[in-house]
């Protein structure tokens, strides 16, 4: 069984500031997503990573996709109210399902 | 253009009864797949259909079923509600389904069992 931990579980920091989530499994995966959940909505893609060491930037965003394909982490620069949300890392493998973390859940107080 | 909708918003039923949730996929996708979220939990995969036919399923007993139409909408169906199937049911609809494949979730369907 594929699984994924994200780290930490709760986050609360004040706007300015830097953080870093991370999502770590023992297996490898082929592609690992990123989503943003708000409250009483479904999860929105923010980014697709599917190379081993790859780096992709989103504006104050930047995810990285580890060289063995098996963890991720999620940095926010700069953190605004407007970031505050449950971040997920889903994991896709050689089927068609996405395995999911629990998430972290990220407050950005003004 | 519409995303992916989701029917009813909410739902209460009590236990040993059986509900059935809708969803209509984004214009253009062919695949829809099903989560359950509990409270605190990331979601869980349950199933996906494409060409009207169950593709891959996840760890959910046969009490959850599922169906497609030819119009690509799709349906959940569970029987003999437990209190443990209270959560946040979501649905997520993408051209093809493969796991890298990007997916658009819907608002989900909360469903309270009693």
């Amino acid at each position: 069984t594929q699984l994924l931990e994200q780290s930490p579980q709760f986050l609360s920091i004040q706007e300015g500031e830097n953080l870093t989530v991370y999502c770590n499994s023992s297996s490898v995966f082929s592609s690992l997503q990123w989503y943003r959940q708000e409250p009483g909505e479904g999860p929105v893609l923010l980014v697709t990573v599917v190379t081993g060491g790859e780096v992709k930037k989103l504006k104050r965003l930047t995810f990285q996709f580890g060289d063995a394909r098996k963890d991720s982490s999620l940095h926010i620069t700069a953190a605004q109210p407007g970031d505050t949300g449950l971040y997920l890392c889903a994991g896709g493998g050689s089927n068609y399902k996405l395995t999911f973390g629990k998430g972290t859940l990220l407050t950005v107080n003004p | 253009d519409a995303g992916v909708t989701q029917s009813p918003t909410h739902l209460i039923k009590t236990r040993g009864q059986q509900v059935t949730l809708r969803c209509s996929p984004k214009s253009g996708h062919d695949t829809v797949s099903w989560y359950q979220q509990a409270l605190g939990q990331g979601p869980q995969f349950i199933f996906q259909y494409y060409e009207e036919e169950e593709r891959q399923r996840g760890n959910f007993p046969d009490r959850f079923s599922g169906h497609q139409f030819p119009n690509y909408s799709s349906e959940l169906n569970v029987n003999a509600l437990l209190l443990g199937d209270s959560a946040l049911y979501l649905c997520a609809s993408s051209f093809g389904g493969g796991a890298g494949d990007e997916q658009f979730f819907g608002p989900g369907t909360r469903l309270t069992v009693l």
